[in-house]
């Protein structure tokens, strides 16, 4: 079974510059997640799908960050602008639905803010 | 406020010792647990799980307690491995926050050969 994959793996910008990010899921998995991982600490949800709905972003800061799943399979993130404190390494997860399973992490793409 | 965390940021052990990494949560609505495994540049990886009506589980040369009288979740690691050095993070499922998955700050496992 092919895991999360996620791109780019790696991705450099100057502050108020915008960024996306892709996810592709496990086949088959309903829902979406987008974590945000700072350096030395453990991930923090920014938004879940189920499907192509939205079930929870209220993590999600609205002003810059975007993220939609249109046709409940890949995921794009988007920031616009950047700031210098979203250096991070952004997880994608996908579980079979939103119940008692564990989430299932793509190695994440690593941003860093200039 | 409440938080899942770790009693220990950094464990260092010896190889083919046994390791325990503890984890305290705060929050009486969690039912469901969750330890994975973090090595450098990947993601998360999922370890094992365990849900509030069981105390104990087994995996393969790893099994996590759960005590709810106190709040407690740890993971032990039998006969330790170069291979499990690791960030270790436990995360629970806060049913009163929506089902959102919380991650303590991580341990990180040190194995000396």
């Amino acid at each position: 079974e092919a895991g999360v994959a996620q791109s780019p793996r790696y991705k450099i910008i100057e502050k108020r510059q915008s960024v996306a990010f892709w996810c592709n899921p496990i086949s088959g998995h309903a829902t979406l997640y987008w974590y945000q991982q700072i350096l030395g600490q453990g991930p923090k949800l920014l938004i879940q799908f189920q499907n192509n709905g939205v079930v929870d972003d209220s993590q999600l800061p609205k002003d810059r960050f975007s993220a939609e799943r249109l046709k409940g399979v890949d995921s794009t993130l988007k920031i616009q602008p950047a700031k210098l404190e979203d250096s991070a390494v952004y997880l994608c997860a996908s579980s079979p639905g939103s119940g008692n399973q564990p989430q299932h992490f793509g190695d994440g793409t690593r941003l860093s803010i200039l | 406020g409440e938080s899942v965390g770790l009693h220990l940021p950094t464990l260092s052990v010896q190889e083919g010792d046994n390791s325990i990494i503890n984890c305290a949560y705060s929050n009486s609505a969690s039912d469901y647990f969750i330890w994975y495994k973090q090595e450098s540049g990947k993601g998360p990886q999922f370890i094992i799980d365990i849900r509030s009506n069981m105390d104990k589980r087994q995996g393969q040369r790893v099994t996590v307690l759960l005590n709810k009288t106190v709040k407690h979740l740890s993971l032990q690691i039998a006969a330790t491995q170069p291979g499990d050095s690791a960030v270790y993070f436990c995360a629970e499922k806060r049913y009163n926050q929506g089902g959102k998955l919380i991650f303590g700050q991580g341990t990180e496992l040190s194995v000396k050969p």
